[in-house]
Formats: structure tokens, sequence, C-alpha cells
């Protein structure tokens, strides 16, 4: 099994500014990452697939990058519908499907 | 994209199977390039993928739980069902039903229930 871990669990950032969120495998996904955005109370929602191709919809604030074990979220200039938990997950090696343990964005 | 939508028990005693039904609307089950999927999650705590189901009938379970998992579906109806059996406590989560796309160069999960939380207790 394939474990996903994200880095930090918490972090905390001001509005307007930058979040860089890390992901990291336990062996090579080659660029089979996805990233998803959960808020409280609610399911999570696709953001990224392809380590680095945005969802329909999802606005160009959001980016990812990296390939084989190391991968990174940014959101550009955090806005106030950014706060929320978000959680990386590997397809290239399942099953299982295997999801990291999450990274929170909390207002500074 | 689909919606789904999850119905069934809020509450399991202990060493019953947990049933859960995902209603699919917008689309056919039949129509492939979808994995039917669950995902758990516990009480604050991260995403557990169960298993999927394709349309053919094909089945994939997470080895952790696979000797207790069983995932069918129902054409007729346009759902797809979870059953957990011999179930405790540590199976208490908010159980989600999500599309998992197959196409190549598109693989996510793109839709999900809205989750539905189920207590095992007696």
């Amino acid at each position: 099994e394939i474990v996903m871990t994200q880095s930090p669990a918490t972090l905390s950032v001001s509005p307007g500014e930058r979040a860089t969120l890390s992901c990291r495998a336990s062996q090579s996904v080659s660029s089979k990452l996805a990233w998803y955005q959960q808020k409280p109370g609610q399911a999570p929602r696709l953001l990224i697939y392809g380590a680095s191709t945005r969802a329909t919809g999802i606005p160009a604030r959001f980016s990812g990058s990296g390939s084989g074990t190391e991968f990174t979220l940014t959101i550009s200039s955090l806005q106030s519908e950014d706060f929320a938990v978000y959680y990386c997950q590997q397809y290239n090696n399942w099953p299982p499907l295997t999801f990291g343990g999450g990274t929170k964005v909390e207002i500074k | 994209q689909v919606q789904l939508q999850e119905s069934g028990p809020g509450l399991v005693k202990p060493s019953q199977t947990l049933s859960l039904t995902c209603t699919v609307s917008g689309g056919s089950i039949s129509s492939g390039g979808y994995y039917w999927s669950w995902i758990r999650q516990h009480p604050g705590k991260g995403l557990e993928w169960i298993g999927y189901i394709y349309y053919s009938g094909s089945t994939s379970y997470n080895p952790s739980l696979k000797r207790r998992v069983t995932i069918s579906l129902d054409t007729s109806k346009n759902h797809f069902s979870l059953k957990l059996s011999s179930v405790t406590a540590a199976d208490t989560a908010v159980y989600f039903c999500a599309s998992w796309s197959i196409l190549i160069g598109y693989e996510a999960f793109d839709s999900w229930g809205q989750g539905t939380m189920v207590t095992v207790s007696s």
C-alpha cells in the first residue's frame, strides 16, 4: 500500500497570502495524484488531477505541481472560501486508492 | 457530472451488517466511464477508500476491509449499494459514495454524495 503523507497538518495563513501544501508518497506515483478540498460538513471537491490539471470550474489561483514522490498544491492568494482541509490522493498503484491525512488551512 | 445521494440507517448495532445505497441521477450507472465507489471518513479523520463496482459487476475492495465488504449494483434502479458485515464501533464514520472517472487522463473522484453518518452502537 502506498502511504501518502501531507505536511504541515495545519497551515495558518492570512487572506491574500500564498499557501503551499506538501504531499509525499512512500513510493513513486508518477503524476497520478489528485487534490481535494473539503469544508466542514461537506463532501470533498476535486481540485486537481494528474498532479497539475485543474478540474472544471476551479479558479486559477489553485495550482498543482510535482511528480514521483513529491507534490505541491499552491493557492496563490487565499480567499475566505479557501479555508478548508485539503487532501491528496494517489491512483498509480491500487487497490487500495490512498489519501493523505490532510492539511487544514486556517485563518491566521 | 452525475449527482449521487446516499441513504440508509444512521444507527447499526455491533456485529450487525451496515447497509447503504447510493442513488445516481443525471446519468446511467450502466454507461461505463466510472467506477462507482464508497469512501468513509471517521470522525475528525481522513478519507478511507472502501471499494468500487463497475457496471459490468466487477469489484475491487480495500484489502483492509475486503473480508467484510460487498458492493453491488441494481441497474434497474440506477443505484449501487454497500454492505459491511460484523460492524464494531470502529466502523462509525461518515460514508460517502462517489464516482471515480476512468477516462484516460481524467482519473479522479469527480462527483460525491453529501455523505451519511453511520453510528455503530447498541
